[in-house]
């Protein structure tokens, strides 16, 4: 199984709401992290879990979750977002040592939309 | 910013036609990977070259590197209709730093 599983598709939420991201992979990776990408610009990291524990957080703000309850899964947890925060929402997965060593592999995306 | 820059960032071809893309970067690298996107889903990887290496082939995908002139690009050859997607450059420099430094994309259209 080499896929990155992630719902929901879509998402539409208000600027009070309490919503969030999931991601699962049966690989076997212990690495795993959340993209934010905007229109016809690349992927920017957000997040990055090795070995369940949080590696790298890219100054994100604190509306912005993430949870790794097990080596399978990552949540990413939105509350009190703004309307610029509406974007897709990517989660990868690679073998320990990250993408110095290997590639990753993606999920299709949440495309998130904040009224 | 260390963000990788890539060129042309728009791209549109005849189903049959070469499409070439090009990939700089600022950093010295231990790889360097390409992906593909289809218009708002995942990406999906297509290629890995280590710095060591020059050249690799993957059925119609052609990949070069160079790192003297901190530089990729990648050929699709007899392009098909399906082929039309971004197609973003991808670098990794610090073993164990977990950091993809994205390049900007290319969006190539090909057209039936």
């Amino acid at each position: 199984d080499t896929e990155v599983t992630q719902t929901p598709k879509h998402l539409v939420m208000g600027m009070t709401n309490k919503k969030s991201l999931k991601c699962e992979q049966h690989m076997g990776h212990r690495a795993m992290y959340w993209y934010k990408q905007k229109a016809k610009k690349p992927p920017e990291l957000m997040f990055v879990y090795s070995y369940e524990k949080l590696s790298i957080n890219e100054s994100v703000p604190s509306r912005f979750s993430p949870e790794c309850p097990n080596s399978s899964l990552l949540n990413l947890h939105l509350h009190a977002l703004q309307p610029e925060d509406s974007a897709l929402y990517l989660c990868a997965s690679s073998q320990p040592g990250g993408p110095a060593y290997n590639e990753q592999f993606f999920g299709p995306g949440t495309r998130l939309t904040v009224l | 910013s260390q963000q990788g820059e890539e060129d042309p960032q728009a791209l549109s071809i005849q189903e049959g036609e070469n499409a070439t893309m090009n990939c700089s970067y600022k950093t010295s690298i231990n790889n360097l990977q390409w992906y593909r996107q289809n218009s708002g889903r995942g990406l999906v990887h297509l290629i890995l070259i280590r710095s060591n290496e020059r050249e690799k082939h993957s059925g119609r995908l052609r990949v070069t590197l160079d790192t003297s002139k901190k530089s990729s690009s990648l050929l699709i050859t007899a392009s098909r209709a399906a082929d039309t997607a971004s197609y973003f450059c991808a670098t990794a420099s610090i073993p164990g730093t977990y950091k993809y430094i994205f390049g900007t994309g290319t969006r190539l259209k090909v057209l039936a």
